[in-house]
């Protein structure tokens, strides 16, 4: 079985710019979560996913958004890239609708110049 | 929000010795509570998990301890070995919100041989 795959591994983006990043959780995974992996601020939550629908959202500024697919695929975008939004970004999934195991991708490394 | 407390930042211990890792939340809705073992470069892996109708759980060295009244939950390895050197981190969940978790801090932990 597949695990959580994360594309691309790494991205180095010039501030200002937008970036787009993606996430393939497990097959039959519906619930999909992201977080954002500083040093000293641990894993922070940014949304999360479930049937489509955003269930959850944390305290990111607007520029940070996602979304899912149908095939459960999901995809967060930053607009407007800052220094500050350079970190390893990491999707995870979860097979039931609440309360167990996520299954946490390898994480994207951006890096915001 | 929830707001999840790790302790000690940093940990050594000899090879053999146990280790403890602490952590507080402070919302009392929680009921989920799961350790990851991240080691370096690679994604974060769950080690064992424990719900709130539980008060100690044990997978062979490893047992995580819960106090709901304080609001305190505490990882315990015992006859600690190299491979257990990694950044472990405690987490939070209110499940039936979705599958959102808050995050301590991490603890680095090194067992020297």
């Amino acid at each position: 079985k597949a695990g959580v795959t994360q594309t691309p591994r790494y991205l180095i983006k010039t501030r200002g710019q937008q970036v787009t990043l993606s996430c393939s959780p497990i097959s039959g995974h519906r619930s999909v979560s992201w977080y954002q992996q500083t040093p000293g601020q641990g894993l922070q939550f940014l949304f999360e996913y479930f049937s489509e629908t955003q269930r959850n959202k944390g305290n990111f500024p607007g520029r940070f958004s996602g979304r899912q697919f149908s095939n459960s695929r999901s995809e967060m975008n930053v607009s407007t890239l800052e220094l500050g939004d350079s970190a390893l970004y990491l999707c995870a999934s979860s097979l039931e609708a609440v309360g167990t195991e996520a299954f946490f991708g390898q994480g994207t490394r951006l890096t915001v110049v | 929000g929830e707001n999840v407390e790790q302790h000690p930042s940093t940990l050594s211990v000899q090879e053999g010795d146990s280790a403890v890792i602490k952590c507080t939340y402070s919302d009392s809705a929680s009921n989920y509570f799961p350790w990851y073992k991240q080691e370096l470069g690679k994604r974060p892996q769950l080690i064992i998990d424990i719900r709130s109708n539980v008060g100690e759980k044990k997978d062979q060295r490893i047992a995580v301890t819960l106090n709901k009244t304080a609001k305190h939950f505490s990882l315990h390895i015992t006859e600690t070995q190299p491979e257990d050197s990694a950044v472990y981190f405690c987490a939070a969940s209110i499940t039936n919100t979705g599958n959102q978790f808050y995050f301590g801090t991490g603890t680095s932990l090194t067992v020297i041989p």
